[in-house]
Order: structure tokens, then sequence, then C-alpha cells
């Protein structure tokens, strides 16, 4: 069950988009649209961003969107917003019946 | 509103044991199943075990089969997670989340540290 690949760090200026990619496999984000997005702050708890690829839980704002393409999704933002700096994860569902996250990308707001 | 509360966590001795339990409210908790996720210091979540609603169906990532068992009570709105033979590798902050309808994690509780170590 090895982790997704997130790039370790993304930056970007108020008002421009950044986009995080999440690479896994075939056994699990190239099979199954079961990918989800996790936004967490330094000292809390995640919260889901996007469900499903491309799905926003009811309260997120539509800066955010998710896409998929083969075994690589991505989360992307516009409208960058000094209250968007954190860590997020993303995560998919395996032929495993099991979960597994990515190690995680640090958005930087300039 | 859904709430999850974790307890239990503590620093503790390699090979030694600890339960993690997460109460559950504002939501039918026996419709749903559980995830347990874990993050060491300064590190990326780990999934570690997910239980189905009727505890008919349970995984767990590699590194922990064997050594955790999750269960529930669901008269209690409680979810567990037993963790023997502990590992200074199992250091985390332990999360439950509830498994949500869309292949999700929709609520996360505030988690709890576990701290192995001699």
């Amino acid at each position: 069950q090895s982790a997704l690949t997130q790039p370790p760090s993304v930056s970007g200026s108020p008002g421009q988009s950044v986009a995080i990619s999440c690479t896994g496999t075939s056994s699990d984000v190239g099979s199954y649209n079961r990918v989800s997005w996790y936004q967490q702050p330094p000292g809390t708890a995640p919260k889901l961003m996007i469900h499903e690829v491309s799905n926003r839980p009811s309260g997120v704002p539509d800066r955010f969107s998710g896409s998929k393409s083969g075994n690589t999704a991505s989360l992307t933002i516009t409208g960058l917003q000094a209250e968007d700096e954190s860590d997020y994860y993303c995560s998919s569902y395996t032929s495993s019946d099991t979960w597994v996250f990515g190690g995680g990308t640090k958005l930087t707001v300039l | 509103q859904v709430q999850l509360v974790e307890s239990g966590g503590g620093v503790v001795q390699p090979g030694t044991s600890l339960r993690l339990s997460c109460v559950a409210s504002g939501f039918t908790f026996s419709h749903y199943g559980f995830h347990w996720v874990r993050q060491a210091p300064g590190r990326g979540l780990e999934w570690v075990a997910i239980i189905r609603p009727d505890e008919s169906n349970k995984y767990y990532e590699d590194s922990v089969k064997g050594r955790f068992t999750i269960s529930r009570d669901n008269s209690k709105n409680t979810l567990y997670l037993q963790m023997n033979s502990l590992r200074t590798e199992d250091t985390a902050v332990y999360y439950c989340a509830r498994d949500g309808p869309n292949w999700n994690l929709d609520y996360w509780g505030q988690g709890t540290l576990v701290t192995v170590t001699s």
C-alpha cells in the first residue's frame, strides 16, 4: 500500500490559481472515481473539500475543483486567498478494500 | 451536529497495549462505517483501518495487521482501536473519521496522541 504521490509544496499569489497533483496506480486512482481531497490547517483535524474526484460538499467554496485523468487526480484552487494556506491531502479507495492517502502538499499563499 | 471525540491516548512503552475510543453523536451511529487515520509528528496522514456498519468487514493497513483491532459498540455509539505490540513508529495522533456516503471520510474527530517510547 504505497502512498499516493503529491508535490511537497506549491505556492501562488492572492488571486492566482494553483493545482496540486495526486498520482496513484491502476489499483487505486486509475480504477475508481473515489478520490477525495482534504484540507488540514496546522494543528487541526482534516476537512473534506472534494469527494468522488470533483464533487464539493456543501459549504466548500466553488474556487475548489477536482479532476482526474488516468492514474492522476488534481485539485485546483482558483482566486487564491490567504485563508487557503494549508496542507492538502488526496485519498483514494483501493482494490484491496482499503484507503490510501497522499504524502501531502503544503500550499503557501505568497 | 456531527461530533466525534477520541480518547485513550497516552505515553506507553514499546511492546505494550492501548485502547483508543471514539464517541459519536449527532447522527445514527449504526448506519455508518468508520475509519482510524493516524499522523506521525510532522508527517502526513496514514490510513489505518475501517469497519463497516454491521462489523461484517474490517480492513487494515499492512503495518498494523495482526497487532491492531478495530471494533464498535453500536449500543454505546463508540468506535474502538485496540493496539497491541506497540512500536515506536506507531507514535502519532490518531483520528477517527466517519465513512461518508460518497467514498470519503466526511467528518473527523480532533485526534488523540499516542506516544510509544522507552
